[in-house]
């Protein structure tokens, strides 16, 4: 089985700020990653699809990058709106989520 | 509107059985894989099993022989069925419409699903 980690598992932003989540899948999984957005009490929102496709609705301040086994999720101008844990998911090989990031406000 | 809605859920005392369901609505139920994730009490999301548009299932190796996924066209109902519970298997249990194989845009609410004596 392929398996994600993901971090860091916790982040400290301030409004405006860009940050960066990482996943390492323990074997190439080709870009097929996806990352979804979940706040408290509410199912996962998808954000973006193969590596850095970005699903319909999601602002462009969400961004994916990597190949191989490594990959990144970006936001940059960080909002009040985006706090929330986040999560890698890989589908090259059945499905692995990530551990998650939970992003709060510094 | 694309609708998933899970029922089913409760307290279970560990070793019993539960089934779960996944009502869909606003799209051709038939055509789509779906999937099940779970969430434990202030964990991350793991997930569970998938069953293709014909039939076809993968579980993850923790429910692999325990659970069973199914799905009725006819009833547009997707369905879990969980034996042999455990304490872990304590969650909140989502059903989600596949996209190329993975849980895509559209999940339901989730059930809570408890196992404790």
């Amino acid at each position: 089985d392929i398996q994600m980690t993901q971090s860091p598992p916790s982040l400290s932003a301030s409004l405006g700020d860009k940050v960066t989540i990482t996943c390492q899948a323990s074997q190439n999984i080709n870009k097929y990653i996806a990352w979804y957005q979940q706040k408290p009490g509410k199912a996962p929102r998808q954000l973006i699809r193969y590596t850095s496709t970005l699903v319909s609705g999601t602002p462009s301040r969400f961004s994916g990058s990597g190949s191989g086994r490594d990959y990144s999720f970006s936001i940059s101008n960080v909002e009040s709106e985006d706090i929330a844990s986040y999560y890698c998911l890989q589908y090259d090989n059945l499905n692995t989520f990530g551990a998650g990031t939970k992003l709060e406000l510094k | 509107a694309v609708q998933l809605v899970e029922s089913g859920g409760g307290l279970v005392q560990p070793g019993k059985s539960l089934k779960l369901s996944c009502s869909a609505s606003g799209f051709t139920f038939s055509s789509y894989g779906m999937h099940w994730i779970r969430q434990a009490p202030g964990k991350g999301l793991d997930w569970v099993a998938y069953i293709s548009s014909s039939s076809g299932t993968v579980y993850a190796d923790a429910v692999k022989e325990r659970f069973t996924i199914s799905r009725d066209n006819a009833k547009n109902t997707l369905y879990l069925q969980l034996n042999s519970l455990k304490s872990e298997d304590t969650a909140i249990y989502y059903c989600a419409r596949s996209s190329n194989n993975y849980p895509g845009g559209y999940w339901g609410q989730g059930v809570m699903v408890t196992v404790s004596s």
